[in-house]
């Protein structure tokens, strides 16, 4: 079974400071690797994902992420925090069931506060 | 163009009420999912479709969630005799389904319904 943990329900950083945000997954096989981000009372948005080819990828807002395989990893990044960046973000795994059925797992999630 | 709608947005039931949440899913869109999101938590798996077959409802806590989807396009999450711990928001996706080479296609999220029970 796939499980996703984010290390800190909550981060607070500093407006213009490096956003952190980490994800480990365990999985039985190579997995798909996602990255949402959810405003108050709106559904999730896709911020990025990972699923083949290079391991390094960017998504939309100026955020990244890399995936480590060694680490089972897939941290979120972005070097300048803004104030609009603040909401809950959620790691995802697909569940890989194959033709299209590939439900998600996510995370607890990680609120994310822009300090001023 | 018009992404996932969910209605209602909110909804208020008495402990022991039946309750039905739609889910209109972009157009064309053959895969549907439906989710659970209590407070605090992230989404958790109910169900899936894919056209109007329903292929994976291994997520469903219990015999009083059901789920369908008749014509392969708009689809209905019903409760019954709903408990307070049914109490969370229910998020419905959708998706073009398996591409051709067998790719992965994004999960579109609507804006979900949050059920109160009483």
């Amino acid at each position: 079974a796939q499980s996703v943990t984010q290390l800190g329900s909550h981060v607070s950083v500093s407006e213009g400071a490096l956003v952190l945000l980490r994800c480990n997954y365990s999985s039985s096989v190579p997995p798909y690797l996602f990255w949402y981000v959810q405003y108050p009372n709106q559904g999730l948005q896709l911020l990025l994902k990972y699923t083949t080819g290079a391991t390094l990828v960017k998504g939309i807002n100026g955020f990244e992420a890399e995936f480590k395989k060694s680490e089972t990893s897939f941290h979120l990044t972005k070097p300048s925090a803004h104030m609009s960046d603040a909401a809950e973000y959620f790691c995802a795994v697909s569940d890989l069931k194959g033709g299209g059925a590939d439900g998600l797992t996510f995370g607890k999630g990680t609120h994310l506060i822009i300090q001023p | 163009g018009a992404g996932v709608s969910q209605s209602p947005r909110y909804k208020v039931a008495k402990r022991g009420q039946d309750v039905a949440l739609r889910c209109d899913p972009i157009s064309g869109h053959v895969s549907l999912f439906w989710y659970q999101q209590a407070l605090g938590q992230g989404p958790e798996f109910l169900t899936y479709f894919q056209n109007e077959a329903q292929l994976d409802k291994s997520g469903l806590p219990s015999d009083r969630f059901f789920a369908e989807r008749p014509e392969g396009s708009v689809s209905t999450l019903k409760i019954q005799r709903t408990q307070q711990e049914d109490s969370a928001v229910y998020l419905c996706a959708s998706s073009l389904g398996q591409g051709p080479s067998g790719g992965y296609n994004e999960q579109f999220f609507g804006p979900g319904t949050r059920l109160t029970v009483l």
